[in-house]
């Protein structure tokens, strides 16, 4: 069974300040790994993802995630945020051809204040 | 071209009731998952279906059912409502049954009282 840990539950931040957004999973088989941003009111928007090669992933709106297998870890950073950041961040894990079934963690709010 | 969209927006309904929600995948997409968002809480997932096919089940009782149509729009059904069944339910489509690329719809928010 996989799992995935969102360290943080709220992470304030001011604007043009960087920012790190921690997960970690648990699974006992190779795994693609996602992130996604929920918007008020919305459905889920994917950031990125990692499906093999580069260790280091870069997604839209500025943001990048790096895969540390030994640490099972999957951090997503931005060097400067900004206020249109604020929203929810969801970490998700799937295995290798296990149909669609994706493993969220529990996310983590972003706040991004003046 | 049109995204993930699903029906209705919102529902409200009392406990003991059935609901049918409703997903229109992306043109060319033949794999369908929902998923349940409790408040606060992340996604989980309940159904994939991909070629008209159960490919995957979550942890729901069986008052949660599904179906995929032949063109490849989809249902989820949920029988005697409880208070707990109150989310936002998220469809999502992708080309293949993997979930290497998976495109989410806006949500059907469920209210049960």
């Amino acid at each position: 069974a996989q799992s995935v840990t969102q360290l943080d539950s709220q992470v304030p931040v001011f604007e043009e300040a960087p920012v790190e957004l921690r997960c970690n999973y648990s699974s006992s088989v190779s795994v693609y790994l996602f992130w996604y941003v929920q918007y008020p009111n919305q459905g889920l928007q994917l950031l990125l993802k990692y499906l093999s090669g580069s260790t280091l992933v870069k997604g839209i709106n500025g943001f990048e995630a790096e895969f540390n297998k030994s640490q099972t870890s999957f951090h997503l950073r931005k060097p400067s945020v900004h206020i249109s950041d604020t929203a929810e961040y969801f970490c998700a894990v799937s295995d290798f051809g296990t149909a669609s079934k994706l493993t969220f963690g529990t996310g983590t709010r972003l706040q991004v204040t003046l | 071209d049109a995204g993930v969209t699903q029906s209705p927006t919102h529902l409200i309904k009392t406990r003991g009731q059935h609901v049918t929600l409703r997903c229109s995948p992306i043109s060319g997409h033949k794999s369908v998952s929902w998923y349940q968002q409790v408040l606060g809480q992340g996604p989980q997932f309940i159904f994939q279906y991909y070629e008209k096919e159960e490919r995957g089940r979550g942890n729901f009782p069986d008052r949660f059912s599904a179906r995929q149509f032949p063109n490849y729009s989809s249902e989820l059904n949920v029988n005697a409502l409880l208070l707990g069944d109150s989310a936002l339910y998220l469809c999502a489509s992708s080309l293949v049954g993997e979930a290497r690329e998976q495109f989410f719809g806006p949500g059907t928010r469920l209210t049960v009282l």
